[in-house]
């Protein structure tokens, strides 16, 4: 079964808490992504990686990080530094620059208690 | 920042018609692409168009192109009840693989 995993699907997190939300794919694709999603705002891209052991900052990184170590896998940390962490988190891979197709995964939805 | 602007914001039609959406956007692209989203799930990939192309077709997708205008439209024919979705453009303007995704139009297709 090809495609793009997050998990978990939901999540809570506690005032001054850092939880990560991972991502992994088997297309073997080079690039991945980090997206959040809130109402009306569409899709904003916190980081983004277009080889292992190397990635950029997005438009929104501030208060998360990010690690490429492995191909198939990008976790997101959204750290105590995001002070306003709710929102649907997507996902994406992609083969590269040549034309940028993105697979994008089922999301993870972050809560805060 | 967000290139594509797409429009309208919502669109509610009924079963059978046609649905048009636009999306306008701002500098030079590479190629634009759309993408759809049922509720609470991640996108889906329906179709890219270079930019030396002026309309592309793919089953009851027709999407046209005017790069003087900088505008896209996707149109979706005989529309069925599971159409009912979000649908974004996406710009890709060439620099280090990122797309650049509009704030997306909410469709509807009354049964």
């Amino acid at each position: 079964d090809g495609g793009i995993t997050q998990s978990p699907k939901y999540l809570f997190r506690k005032e001054g808490q850092n939880v990560t939300l991972s991502c992994e794919q088997n297309l073997n694709h080079d690039a991945m992504y980090w997206y959040r999603q809130d109402p009306g705002q569409g899709l904003r891209l916190i980081y983004y990686s277009q080889i292992v052991n190397d990635f950029q900052k997005g438009d929104i990184a501030e208060g998360y990080s990010v690690s490429r170590e492995k191909k198939e896998s990008f976790p997101l940390t959204v750290t105590s530094a995001q002070k306003n962490p709710t929102a649907f988190y997507l996902c994406a891979s992609s083969q590269g620059m040549a034309k940028n197709i993105q697979y994008f995964g089922a999301g993870t939805r972050l809560s805060v208690l | 920042s967000q290139q594509g602007e797409e429009d309208p914001q919502a669109l509610s039609i009924q079963e059978g018609e046609n649905a048009t959406m636009n999306c306008s956007y701002k500098t030079s692209i590479n190629n634009l692409q759309w993408y759809r989203q049922n509720s609470g799930r991640g996108l889906v990939h329906l179709i890219l168009i270079r930019s030396n192309e002026r309309e592309k077709h793919s089953g009851r997708l027709r999407v046209t192109l005017d790069t003087s205008k900088k505008s896209s439209s996707l149109l979706i024919t005989a529309s069925r009840a599971a159409d009912t979705a979000s649908y974004f453009c996406a710009t890709d303007s060439g620099a280090n693989s990122k797309l650049t995704f509009g704030k997306g139009i909410t469709l509807s297709v009354r049964p």
